[in-house]
Formats: C-alpha cells, sequence, structure tokens
C-alpha cells in the first residue's frame, strides 16, 4: 500500500519546456489537489478534483494544467515553464472532504 | 489575498516547556481546521483537526483551540519535545467544498534541548 506516489523526486527544465509532474494515489479516494510549497508562502493550492473527469482551478493556477481520467491518477502539466515556477510540488488525496494525505513532493527547478 | 495567516515564522522553546502556535483566517464560510507537521524533505503530515462546532481537541500532547468570533486557532504542545521540531501549517476548509484545503504560512518550531 503506498499511499501516494509522485514521480520524479527531482527535475531540472529548461525555461519553455513541458513537463508531466505524475501522481498516483492506492487509497480510492475521491478528492486530489496540488500545491507548491514557496518559502514565505506555505503551501498554494494549484488545482483539484472532486472525481474522475471534475476539476477546477484553486489558487494558483496559471502556467499549469490538470486532468482526471481515473480515480488513481492526478497528473500536472507545466505548459510551458518559467523561474517562477521553480518550487515544490505536493499532490494530495483526501480522507473524506478535508483530511489530507501528502507524496513526499516533487522538486522543480526551472533555468 | 491571505486566507489563512500565521503570522509567526518561526518559534523556540525549551525542552518540556508548551508551544503555543498563532493562526488567523478571514474567510466565514471555512468551518473545519486543521494542523499539519512538515519535516524537511517529505510531505506533510496530519496532526489534529477541529469542526466549527467545538472550541477544543486534545490529542495526547497536542491540543487545538478555536475561537471563532475572532477567527483565530491555536495549537498547544505540552510538553514540549526535540522531536517536535519541524515547520507546523495551519489548514482551513469549507466543508461543502471537498479537495480544497488553504494552508497558511506555517511556523518553524525549534525545540531546544
Amino acid at each position: 500500500n503506498a499511499g501516494v506516489t509522485q514521480t520524479p523526486k527531482f527535475q531540472v527544465l529548461k525555461t519553455g519546456q513541458s513537463m508531466t509532474l505524475q501522481c498516483a494515489q492506492d487509497m480510492n479516494h475521491e478528492y486530489m489537489s496540488w500545491y507548491r510549497q514557496d518559502p514565505g508562502m506555505g503551501l498554494r493550492l494549484i488545482h483539484y478534483s472532486v472525481g474522475a473527469g471534475i476539476t477546477d482551478q484553486g489558487e494558483v493556477p496559471n502556467g499549469y494544467n490538470v486532468s482526471r481520467s481515473t480515480t488513481e491518477d492526478f497528473p500536472l502539466r507545466l505548459l510551458s515553464a518559467a523561474p517562477s515556477q521553480t518550487s515544490v510540488y505536493f499532490c494530495a488525496t483526501y480522507r473524506g472532504i478535508d483530511e489530507a494525505f501528502f507524496g513526499q513532493g516533487t522538486r522543480l527547478t526551472v533555468v | 489575498d491571505q486566507q489563512v495567516k500565521q503570522n509567526s515564522p518561526s518559534l523556540s522553546v525549551q525542552e518540556g516547556r508548551i508551544s503555543i502556535l498563532n493562526c488567523d483566517y478571514t474567510n466565514s464560510m471555512f468551518d473545519y481546521f486543521l494542523w499539519y507537521k512538515k519535516y524537511p524533505a517529505e510531505g506533510p503530515t496530519f496532526l489534529i483537526s477541529i469542526s466549527s462546532i467545538k472550541d477544543k481537541n486534545e490529542d495526547g500532547r497536542f491540543t487545538v483551540f478555536l475561537n471563532k468570533s475572532a477567527k483565530h486557532l491555536s495549537l498547544h504542545i505540552v510538553p514540549s519535545q526535540p522531536g517536535d521540531s519541524a515547520v507546523y501549517f495551519c489548514a482551513a476548509s469549507d466543508s461543502q467544498q471537498g479537495g480544497k484545503l488553504i494552508f497558511g504560512q506555517g511556523t518553524e518550531l525549534s525545540v531546544k534541548p
């Protein structure tokens, strides 16, 4: 039982490149979210999903895209990476509505 | 605009003493509040929560207090232990909107032996 698995753990991108951060869960939770963590800013919600086929924007959605074709997977796409997207990204699933379980994070650097 | 605020970036306490971490929120629709603990290079882990119908919830050394009129909550750790040293995040949600926890900036707690 892996819980929430994020891949890759580390990534360096050049400005303008695109990539997908993967998130997979085996807890059969309906709700999933993506956050970014930056110094002094805490965890900010990028996008979230309340079930397969349903996604919505969070606090800082610009520059990111998501889809939810299955309950298990919730990938986050960076369309054209910018240095401002250098951050640590966390995926979360929820037991019930509110109690979140987080993955180990993906540390992304955009140069 | 930050809906959940933790105004103290850091806190240092002696082992055995009480640690008090504070959190303020602005959104009146929030009705469920949680505290998460985060060690470096790991994801946050759930610590304790409180519903807006309560004003206190205890779990061992950890107690969360909620003052709805002031839109303020606090986490008390008694007694503090060196292993409690971590970053603590306060989070809030509107239970009508699942999967949408809003976090504060975090407070880094250091417990010195």
